[in-house]
């Protein structure tokens, strides 16, 4: 299996502060096709989770475009340009190239 | 709009079974794969099983085989999940989800609000 190592796992973040999230692949997500299956997700408390980029870089409807993603291969990374006090919440990298695993999480949380 | 709408869940003993539904509007249903992922309470995500188009292959997490059984409607445009033998450790929110690709077309996953599950004697 794939396994997806997502770091750090706890970030403080100062609102209006960029901030990133790392997310590292055992192998990687290329497809023979040129589709790399690697998602975004934020869930808040209580929440279901909420796509945030799909395909590693395509935002989806109706995120804010603070949000971005990039990469390849087997590194990819979650960018936001400013941190609002709403974007806390864990976040998890999903690779979906070789069946489906998801990254360990990353908590979001204020100063 | 692509709607997931998940019901089934609730309280059942252990050894017990249990049927999830899904119900899928917005889309095409027979021209995509279907997959149910699951969230333990405090715990991160899970794939559990995954189906494709014409329900002629089917596929399940090792934890879960002989277990659980996914099926689909294409005529009623649902998804099912059948488990049996339920343990403490399958309590969880389960999640319906679309998968990306029609043909060679690819665009975004989409997510159902999900359906607790909840094995407790």
């Amino acid at each position: 299996d794939i396994v997806l190592t997502q770091s750090p796992l706890s970030l403080p973040v100062t609102p209006g502060e960029p901030a990133s999230i790392s997310c590292k692949s055992s192998q990687s997500l290329l497809r023979s096709d040129g589709y790399s299956f690697l998602d975004w997700y934020l869930q808040k408390p209580g929440q279901s989770p909420q796509l945030l980029i799909y395909l590693v870089s395509n935002r989806a409807s109706g995120v804010p475009d603070r949000f971005s993603g990039s990469g390849s291969g087997t590194d990819f990374t979650l960018k936001i340009s400013r941190v609002e006090a709403e974007d806390v919440g864990v976040y998890y990298c999903m690779q979906a190239t070789q069946s489906w695993t998801f990254g360990q999480g990353t908590k979001v949380e204020i100063k | 709009e692509v709607q997931l709408v998940e019901s089934g869940g609730g309280l059942v003993q252990p050894g017990g079974s249990l049927r999830l539904s899904c119900a899928a509007s917005g889309f095409i249903f027979s021209s995509y794969w279907m997959y149910w992922v699951r969230q333990a309470p405090g715990e991160g995500l899970e794939w559990v099983a995954k189906i494709n188009e014409d329900g002629s292959e089917k596929y399940y997490v090792d934890s879960e085989k002989g277990r659980f059984t996914i099926s689909r409607d294409n005529a009623k445009n649902s998804l099912s999940l059948q488990m049996n033998s339920l343990r403490a450790e399958d309590t969880a929110v389960y999640y319906c989800v679309r998968g990306y690709c029609t043909g060679n077309r690819c665009s975004r996953p989409y997510w159902g609000q999900g359906t607790l599950v909840s094995v407790t004697s």
